[in-house]
């Protein structure tokens, strides 16, 4: 099955710095790449997603490139705020079809904390 | 993004009692729901992918007889722990997807089984 990796586990930054998150994938197959953003005690929030047409997908302050031929793909937060604190999950799916069907593989989280 | 509602948003319970966890798609329709599990400080484990009008696809290592999961509806999956001891204690959270991938997320129900 897959497995996805990321790194590094704990991020701190100062406020109005960059912040980037790594993931790697296993499988190939696995063609869409979200990312969530946790806060404490609640659901995770999908952030940004791309899929594997897609090389770079921004959105404002948030960014994710992908690298098929490495398997791997990262997240980059610029001109980050407090606000941005959160635990941040990478994960890997695939449209497999059947009982697989839009199944995610998620990453380990990485802790982010933004200091004022 | 859409919306997914879950209920209750906490419960605590005796050991060896039953308890319902529901998982609603508030403004589309999710032909399929995923319930996942997350202990403290880690990642989200996926339990079962639940669709609609059919079987839940467990994955390996969860107890189908123990965690009941049921999708009678296009909006509406729910999860039963039955006989619960203190280990199911945790975080428990669903999704719905939308279209072909995504996943959107339930704010998630923590249960704490005494």
């Amino acid at each position: 099955g897959e497995n996805v990796e990321q790194h590094p586990s704990t991020l701190s930054v100062q406020e109005g710095d960059s912040a980037v998150i790594k993931c790697t994938y296993s499988d190939s197959a696995s063609n869409y790449f979200p990312w969530y953003k946790q806060e404490l005690g609640k659901g995770p929030q999908l952030i940004i997603d791309i899929r594997s047409n897609v090389g770079e997908k921004k959105d404002q302050r948030i960014a994710v490139t992908l690298n098929k031929t490495a398997k791997h793909f990262s997240l980059h937060i610029t001109e980050t705020q407090p606000e941005d604190s959160a635990v941040y999950f990478c994960a890997a799916g695939f449209n497999a079809g059947g009982t697989s069907y839009g199944k995610l593989t998620f990453g380990q989280g990485t802790i982010l904390t933004v200091h004022p | 993004g859409a919306v997914v509602s879950q209920h209750p948003s906490r419960v605590i319970c005796k050991s060896g009692t039953s308890v319902k966890i529901e998982c609603r798609s508030l403004d589309f329709q999710a032909t399929t729901m995923f319930w996942y599990r997350q202990f403290p400080k880690q990642s989200l484990m996926l339990m079962a992918t639940s669709n609609e009008g059919s079987k839940a696809t467990y994955e390996q290592g969860v107890e189908k007889d123990k965690f009941l999961i049921n999708h009678a509806s296009l909006t509406l999956s729910t999860l039963t722990v039955t006989s619960a001891h203190p280990e199911d204690s945790s975080f428990y959270i669903c999704s719905a997807r939308q279209g072909k991938e995504t996943q959107y997320f339930g704010p998630g129900t923590r249960l704490l089984v005494l």
